[in-house]
């Protein structure tokens, strides 16, 4: 069974430009999260999918960061204008959905690491 | 708030030594789930062992076990019989009521040959 996958796996890019990551879940996995670490800190929540839905998306850190999950597949995350704090490895993560709420044990992706000069 | 913290930046052990990183963490919740997250130099992230707050015995999974105190809000992961594929950057993690997993900063492994 293949896991979850991010792409691209690595980014460089210039402030003020656009970059959109990408997200795969596991198939038949409701429920996608969006996670980021930026150097020496913790990994971060910052939004929860519940299908094509989002859940809850307390973490997003501003109105530059624009996540979708159309037909509750794969998802993205697009940051416009990216500035150089946004710098960091972005995981994805996703979960079943069963009985009414997201099974706790989330499995994660490769992440992608963003670098913005 | 809920916090998960991780007070060693960097462990290294000989290889099949037994090592023991710690994390403990603070919430009101009474029922929550607890985890170590490993990942290798490659960069995937795995789980390696979950913990239910209501279950007392301690989750095992062969080379690894947790010591899970409820009360001190402590929760150790212990890696008998350390090999050099355990090198690895560890997070221990919760998830609350709300689903989303908090992480502690991690303590990165090191096993020597």
């Amino acid at each position: 069974e293949a896991g979850v996958t991010q792409f691209p796996s690595h980014s460089v890019i210039e402030k003020g430009q656009t970059v959109t990551l990408r997200c795969d879940p596991i198939s038949g996995h409701d429920n996608l999260y969006w996670y980021r670490r930026v150097m020496g800190k913790e990994i971060k929540f910052l939004l929860h999918f519940v299908k094509e839905s989002k859940q809850d998306e307390s973490g997003m850190p501003n109105n530059r960061f624009l996540a979708e999950r159309t037909g509750g597949t794969y998802s993205t995350l697009k940051v416009q204008p990216a500035e150089l704090e946004d710098s960091g490895v972005y995981f994805c993560a996703s979960s079943e959905w069963l009985s009414g709420r997201a099974l706790e044990t989330q499995y994660f992706g490769p992440g992608t690491r963003l670098l913005v000069l | 708030a809920q916090t998960v913290t991780q007070s060693q930046p960097e462990m290294s052990v000989q290889e099949a030594e037994t090592v023991t990183l710690s994390c403990t963490y603070d919430t009101s919740e009474s029922n929550y789930y607890l985890f170590w997250y490993k990942q290798p130099p490659s960069r995937q992230m795995i789980l390696v062992i979950r913990q239910e707050a209501y279950k007392q015995q301690n989750a095992t999974e062969n080379r690894f076990s947790v010591n899970f105190q409820k009360a001190a809000k402590s929760f150790s992961l212990k890696i008998s019989d350390s090999q050099l594929g355990d090198t690895a950057m560890y997070f221990c993690a919760s998830s609350f009521r709300d689903d989303k997993i908090i992480f502690g900063k991690g303590t990165r492994l090191h096993i020597l040959p």
